[in-house]
């Protein structure tokens, strides 16, 4: 099956550094990545759709300069957290989907990524 | 515009008894909807999902939902709990011939012995 990487699992930062995400598609290629963030008890929120060679469509209300969203490749999208806050700290999920399975609706998640900024 | 609610953060049932994970939704068009389930460390994964086809869906590991569009109800059902079954649920909603996928806020399954 359709396998996406996070990575890292796990960071903890001090306020004020910047933190980058990957998330990468292992066994195929994504044209259209997503980036979600979780707080506790609280449903994923989409932040943002990241499109392959050109530029992220944020949601309303989240920060372009604040979350910075690259796609250079089929296979890889990174999250940049830039001048990390603790209001930052929250659960960072990545979803990707199969461009051979354009109009299914199908997203494959990766593990998530739990920032801790002190 | 899209909402999901799931009724109960946690549903406990004993081994061998019908699972009942509840998801009415809101949507201003037609909606696919879908549910995922998600282990402890690992990424979100696909049970099942409604595309305007039939509406009794079935899916993985014996789970199965139905979509009720007069109720707007797409309620998750197994008749019989296994322990693995136990993890966090989620079901979503998507606009016919959109992408963006918006979330219930997840059920917490347990599964007692």
């Amino acid at each position: 099956g359709a396998v996406v990487s996070q990575h890292p699992s796990r960071v903890i930062c001090k306020s004020g550094t910047s933190v980058k995400i990957e998330c990468r598609s292992l066994d195929f290629q994504a044209t259209t990545m997503f980036w979600y963030r979780q707080f506790p008890k609280q449903s994923l929120m989409l932040m943002a759709t990241s499109n392959e060679g050109s530029k992220a469509t944020y949601e309303q209300g989240v920060e372009k300069d604040k979350f910075l969203i690259n796609h250079a490749s089929l296979t890889l999208s990174t999250l940049t957290v830039t001048s990390a806050h603790p209001e930052d700290s929250s659960f960072y999920i990545c979803s990707a989907r199969d461009w051979r399975e354009f109009g299914k609706n199908i997203q494959y998640f990766g593990a998530g990524t739990r920032l801790s900024v002190l | 515009a899209q909402s999901v609610t799931q009724l109960g953060s946690h549903v406990s049932v004993s081994e061998g008894a019908l699972v009942l994970l509840r998801c009415n939704y809101s949507s201003s068009v037609p909606p696919y909807l879908f549910w995922y389930v998600q282990y402890p460390n690992q990424g979100l994964q696909l049970l099942l999902k409604y595309t305007s086809a039939a509406t009794l869906v079935k899916g993985i590991n014996g789970f199965e939902a139905e979509f009720k569009k007069s109720e707007t109800s797409f309620h998750l059902t197994k008749p019989s709990a296994h322990m693995s079954d136990a993890a966090e649920y989620f079901c979503a909603v998507s606009p016919f011939g959109n992408e963006k996928l918006t979330f219930g806020t997840g059920t917490r399954l347990t599964i007692i012995p």
